[in-house]
């Protein structure tokens, strides 16, 4: 069975610090690694991640994503208040699978004033 | 529209009713995913549709969960006879193709709760 594990599982920091959220993976015939950071409602998305893209930056945001470690990390610098959320990490399979995502259970990060 | 529809947002029924939910995706998005998120869990997949192809219903709990798509637009997600471990929220995602290739984009999903 596919599985997807993040850590940590919350994370409390101040405004200005600088974060890494963590995601391995087991899947069969691994296709791609996605984040996405979830408010009060639709998780939206930031990276997605494959063989031929193994590393993403967008602002503050950056991911890399670890073929040989199956893991992948989620860097945030400093950090904001906005920056609050439950952060997503989720795998893709080829063949039967379709694409689906198997989800880790999120880590929740907290940024204080 | 610009993103993916669901409605109702919040549905509040008894216990043994069934409910329909129903997901607009994005126009021009060949594939649509249903998943669940409990409270205080990870999403857990449960159908997939993509164009005229049978649907992938693996992750669908029980058989009181079933789900159709019309061609490329609209879906509706179906739950009979409720029950309270039901409860969750219900997103809809649609991908441009398949979803390993092309991120999938979700709506804001539709909170249910069974009493």
């Amino acid at each position: 069975e596919d599985k997807v594990v993040q850590s940590p599982l919350s994370l409390v920091v101040h405004e200005g610090d600088t974060v890494t959220l963590n995601c391995s993976y087991e899947v069969t015939n691994f296709r791609s690694l996605l984040w996405y950071k979830q408010e009060k409602k639709a998780p939206t998305f930031l990276f997605m991640l494959t063989s031929s893209g193994i590393e993403k930056k967008s602002g503050r945001l950056s991911s890399i994503l670890d073929k040989k470690e199956l893991s992948s990390i989620l860097n945030i610098t400093a950090t904001q208040t906005g920056d609050s959320a439950i952060y997503l990490c989720a795998a893709t399979a080829g063949g039967t699978s379709y694409g689906k995502l198997t989800f880790g259970q999120g880590t929740i990060l907290t940024v204080h004033p | 529209g610009a993103g993916v529809s669901q409605s109702p947002s919040n549905k509040v029924t008894e216990k043994g009713k069934d409910v329909e939910l129903r997901c607009d995706p994005i126009s021009g998005h060949t594939a649509l995913y249903w998943y669940r998120q409990r409270l205080g869990q990870g999403l857990e997949f449960l159908i997939y549709f993509q164009g005229n192809s049978a649907p992938d219903k693996s992750g669908l709990p029980s058989d009181r969960f079933s789900a159709e798509r019309t061609g490329e637009s609209v879906s509706t997600l179906t739950i009979q006879r409720t029950q309270q471990e039901d409860s969750a929220v219900y997103l809809c995602a649609s991908s441009f193709g398949q979803g390993y290739s092309q991120p999938q984009h979700f709506g804001d999903g539709t909170r249910l709760s069974i009493l």
